[in-house]
């Protein structure tokens, strides 16, 4: 059974100070590691995918990392605006034939000015 | 704008009486999911399509029936069978299922509550 764990649970940062969340997974064969961003009631909004160890991917001061059993969201200085929830799923290749995602339970990320 | 449009935003359910949570995308995806999100937990896999007229159970269809009749829509029924519906409810599609490893896209969710 796929698994994925997000940590911390929640991160409270200043206005500008750098800062890294990890998600840890186990997963048969994996085909695709997600970032997504959540804003309070709202729907989770797509930021990366990463498909293959050594990958990195960027966007704006974002950055995503994959390990072969993690995958790490680089925040360089950040700004109140980057406050939200950060989820990752992982899709195994394993069992089912279906595009299923695994979800971790986030990272509420706080940035205060 | 292609998106997901839900609806509705808040929904409130009595005591024995079935709801009905909507879904429409114009995203010309063939594959649509429903999860459920609790506080403090990942997002869980009620439902799935990935074609018209075909639908597979997730982690925990009990007390939940879908249906696929266009390619654009996917409502999700919420029976009085589910004991504890209380949750944000949260639609998402994407291109294609199974070998895909394409991103799922979601709307802004339903959040519903029991009166």
């Amino acid at each position: 059974e796929d698994q994925v764990t997000q940590s911390p649970e929640a991160l409270r940062l200043q206005e500008g100070e750098s800062s890294s969340l990890n998600c840890s997974y186990t997963v048969s064969g994996l085909r695709g590691l997600f970032w997504y961003r959540q804003d309070p009631g709202k729907g989770p909004e797509f930021l990366f995918t990463l498909y293959s160890a050594g990958e990195e991917k960027e966007k704006e001061r974002l950055k995503a990392t994959l390990t072969k059993k993690e995958s790490f969201l680089h925040i360089t200085a950040p700004k109140p605006e980057d406050s939200a929830t950060y989820l990752c799923a992982v899709q195994g290749a394993g069992g089912t034939s279906y595009g299923k995602l695994t979800f971790g339970q986030g990272t509420i990320l706080t940035v205060h000015p | 704008d292609g998106g997901i449009t839900q609806s509705p935003k808040y929904l409130f359910r009595k005591e024995g009486q079935n709801v009905t949570l909507s879904c429409e995308q114009n995203l010309n995806h063939d594959a649509m999911y429903w999860y459920r999100q609790d506080p403090g937990q990942g997002l869980r896999l009620i439902y799935y399509s990935q074609i018209v007229n075909d639908f597979q159970k997730g982690d925990i269809a009990e007390g939940y029936s879908v249906s696929r009749e266009k390619k654009e829509s996917f409502p999700l029924t919420v029976t009085s069978a589910q004991k504890n519906p209380t949750a944000f409810y949260l639609c998402a599609s994407s291109p294609l299922a199974g070998y895909s490893n394409q991103p799922q896209h979601f709307g802004d969710g339903t959040r519903l509550s029991i009166l």
